[in-house]
């Protein structure tokens, strides 16, 4: 497909696993974004990478979570020792070099459960 | 205090009627999105602008730099409109998108 695809679209895991989420951004998009909805609430931004460059990490919630963009392309975002709070639909979206005309897709999201 | 408000929180409206979100937002945006979230689906990019106006539809947007102001209108508006919308400004540097807490309608047929 053309869109961005994540994977796997939902998972439920035990308090204390390990979780890995994947993201495949649209062929070419540089800029890719890392968010979570927990229930009820709304977005919340936690991670950017841009091409090659550092990836802005002011807003991951805790040292539990990491990202790694390998490529420039695949995203996966990892939870480790997962809490019950970390439960949550997580989102990725993507775009081409930030320009002022900028469109960001966005993926379906992964749904997590943490029991 | 959230960098973007969106105003009203929750909506109704009948079948037909003009339906308008507003946005504020307090940061440095380069652009502003408006995007729909229906119930259990994903988000989709309604509009993505810097200045003036878009149309597409039923669908306006509008967008005052100056003021730090953007407006969703739905004209005859009907209960498939029936969504979450959400206003996202992309920050100045770009690094990141400010979310609005969303506004959730409900068009009655």
């Amino acid at each position: 497909g053309a869109g961005v695809s994540q994977s796997p679209s939902n998972k439920v895991t035990e308090k204390g696993k390990d979780v890995e989420l994947r993201c495949d951004p649209i062929s070419g998009h540089t800029a890719l974004y890392w968010y979570r909805q927990s229930l009820g609430q709304g977005l919340e931004f936690l991670i950017y990478f841009q091409g090659n460059s550092a990836p802005d990490k002011s807003g991951l919630p805790s040292d539990r979570f990491s990202a790694e963009r390998t490529g420039g392309s695949v995203s996966t975002l990892t939870i480790q020792r997962t809490q019950q709070e970390d439960s949550a639909v997580y989102l990725c979206a993507s775009s081409l070099v930030v320009t002022v005309n900028t469109e960001a897709f966005f993926g379906q999201g992964t749904r997590l459960t943490v029991v | 205090k959230n960098e973007v408000e969106q105003s009203p929180q929750n909506l109704t409206a009948q079948e037909g009627e003009f339906i308008t979100i507003n946005c504020s937002y307090s940061v440095g945006i380069s652009a502003l999105h408006w995007l729909q979230q229906h119930p259990g689906g994903g988000i989709v990019s309604l509009f993505m602008l810097s200045s003036g106006k878009k149309k597409h539809g039923r669908l306006i947007a509008t967008i005052n730099i100056q003021e730090k102001h953007s407006s969703l209108h739905i004209t005859a508006s009907h209960p498939r409109d029936s969504a979450v919308y959400i206003c996202a400004g992309l920050g100045n540097t770009g690094n990141q998108f400010y979310f609005g807490t969303g506004t959730s309608l409900t068009v009655i047929p």
